[in-house]
């Protein structure tokens, strides 16, 4: 079974900071996404990551596959309000496997 | 374009009834993923229908049924309901084949069952 670990499992900073949560795994994932949860609304994909070393901008979001494609990390720079919410990874193992979720990190950007 | 409606938004339920909960995908989506969330164990798959055929399913007991009509709807049914069983329930639906190694899951906003 392959599973995802995420951490940490909760992160409150003050507007302005910069952070960067990971998603760790033993099992090795054909691709890795990332996705953000508001209260009341499903995830909503971030990122998509397939290539191990990889690194993808998304403004103020820095997101990297490990070498390995075991793992990855989310960095954000000057982190605001807008920003607060659950965020959690999914690992896709073979073809025909269904994404796996991690628990998730839950961020909270203070004003 | 429409995203994925689920329906319904809340519901409370007793212990031992049983509920279904209903999913419109995306136009043009034949996939369609149920997930299990709650504070303790997170995202949970719980089973995937492509063009009204199960093709995956998750470690859930057999109180946890679903099924894909031919408009690519899909509903999920829960019998004997017990309390563990209160949770959100997201759909997502997929591109044909896409989700599984690269795509994107589209979500719903999620039905949250309370059962008491």
């Amino acid at each position: 079974t392959q599973l995802l670990e995420q951490s940490p499992q909760f992160l409150s900073i003050q507007e302005g900071e910069n952070l960067t949560v990971y998603c760790n795994s033993s099992s090795v994932f054909s691709s890795l996404q990332w996705y953000r949860q508001e209260p009341g609304e499903g995830p909503v994909l971030l990122v998509t990551v397939v290539t191990g070393g990889e690194v993808k901008k998304l403004k103020r979001l820095t997101f990297q596959f490990g070498d390995a494609r075991k793992d990855s990390s989310l960095h954000i720079t000057a982190a605001q309000p807008g920003d607060t919410g659950l965020y959690l990874c999914a690992g896709a193992g073979n073809y025909g496997q269904n994404f796996v979720f991690g628990p998730g990190t839950r961020l909270s950007v203070l004003p | 374009k429409a995203g994925v409606t689920q329906t319904p938004r809340y519901l409370i339920k007793t212990r031992g009834q049983q509920v279904t909960l209903s999913c419109s995908p995306i136009s043009g989506h034949r996939s369609v993923s149920w997930y299990q969330q709650t504070p303790g164990q997170g995202l949970q798959f719980l089973f995937e229908y492509f063009s009204e055929t199960q093709r995956n399913k998750g470690n859930f007991p057999g109180r946890f049924s679903g099924r894909q009509f031919s408009n690519s709807r899909s509903e999920m049914n829960v019998s004997t309901l017990e309390l563990g069983d209160s949770a959100l329930y997201l759909c997502a639906s997929a591109f044909p084949d896409s989700h599984l190694n690269t795509g994107e899951l589209f979500f719903g906003e999620g039905s949250r069952l309370t059962v008491l």
